[in-house]
C-alpha cells in the first residue's frame, strides 16, 4: 500500500484557471512536500510543510501557489491562476521524521492549455 | 547553488551484468543520500538510502558513499530488463525543512 495517494491523476485546465491538487497520507507523517517535474527535466522542490505551516519554499513557489492541510488529513496545493509553464507532473511526498526517507505519491499530471 | 550531478546516459548493460551509477554533490553538509528509480511517466520510487560512509547492500543493490569525495554510487548486480529506468540521486542537507535536491537522473537500459 502506498504511503500517500494523490488526486486527480490527470488534470487539464485552461490558462488562468485555479487548480487544486490533493494528497492524502496513509499513515502518520510529520513532513509534507510538493515537488514538480516538467517533462524531461529534473524533480524540483516547491515547498515543505511541517506543524501546519510552511517550513521552506523554493523560488518557484511564488504568490500564485499556496498549500494547506485544512482537516489534518488532505494536503493540498493550489495554483491560483495557471500558466502554460505550470504544465508538469506534481508530486506530493511525505517523510516520517526529519532527514529520513521520503515517499512519493503517484503524481498528478497537470496540463494547462 | 547546491547541485547534484549525474551522467544522463543512457547507460547500456547486458542482462546479468553489473550496472554502476554515479552521483556527485556540491553541498559538503549533506547528510542523507537516496537513490530513486523512476519509470517513464511514473513517480520516483525509493530503492536505497545511505547515511554514513561505506557500503550498504540490499538484495541486488549496493549503495556506496564517500563524503570526503562528495560521491555516492549505486551498483545493481545481475541487471534485469525490468531494471531499465531512470535512476535519480537525491541529497538532503539536513538543515531546515527542505527535503531533497535531485540530480537529473541516469537512464539505464538493460539489454536482454
Amino acid at each position: 500500500e502506498p504511503e500517500v495517494t494523490q488526486t486527480p491523476s490527470h488534470q487539464v485546465t485552461q490558462m488562468g484557471q485555479e487548480v487544486i491538487l490533493r494528497c492524502v497520507p496513509i499513515s502518520n507523517h510529520l513532513y509534507f512536500y510538493w515537488y514538480r517535474q516538467i517533462l524531461g527535466q529534473k524533480v524540483e522542490f516547491l515547498v515543505s510543510f511541517y506543524n501546519n505551516e510552511i517550513s521552506e519554499k523554493s523560488e518557484i513557489f511564488d504568490d500564485q501557489f499556496s498549500v494547506e492541510r485544512p482537516d489534518g488529513s488532505n494536503f493540498t496545493l493550489k495554483i491560483r491562476s495557471t500558466k502554460l509553464e505550470d504544465s508538469a507532473m506534481y508530486f506530493c511526498a511525505v517523510m516520517a521524521q526529519k532527514n529520513t526517507e521520503a515517499f512519493f505519491g503517484q503524481g498528478t499530471r497537470l496540463t494547462v492549455v | 547553488q547546491k547541485e547534484v550531478e549525474q551522467n544522463s546516459g543512457p547507460l547500456s548493460v547486458p542482462e546479468g551484468a553489473i550496472a554502476s551509477l554515479n552521483c556527485t554533490y556540491s553541498d559538503r553538509v549533506s547528510q542523507s543520500f537516496f537513490w530513486y528509480r523512476q519509470y517513464s511517466g511514473k513517480s520516483p520510487e525509493l530503492i536505497m538510502s545511505i547515511y554514513s560512509n561505506g557500503d550498504k547492500e540490499d538484495g541486488r543493490f549496493t549503495a556506496q558513499l564517500n563524503k570526503a569525495s562528495q560521491y555516492v554510487s549505486l551498483l545493481i548486480r545481475d541487471s534485469q530488463p525490468s531494471d531499465s529506468a531512470t535512476y535519480l540521486c537525491a541529497v538532503n542537507n539536513g538543515q531546515g525543512r527542505r527535503a531533497l535536491t535531485f540530480g537529473s537522473g541516469t537512464r539505464l537500459q538493460v539489454q536482454p
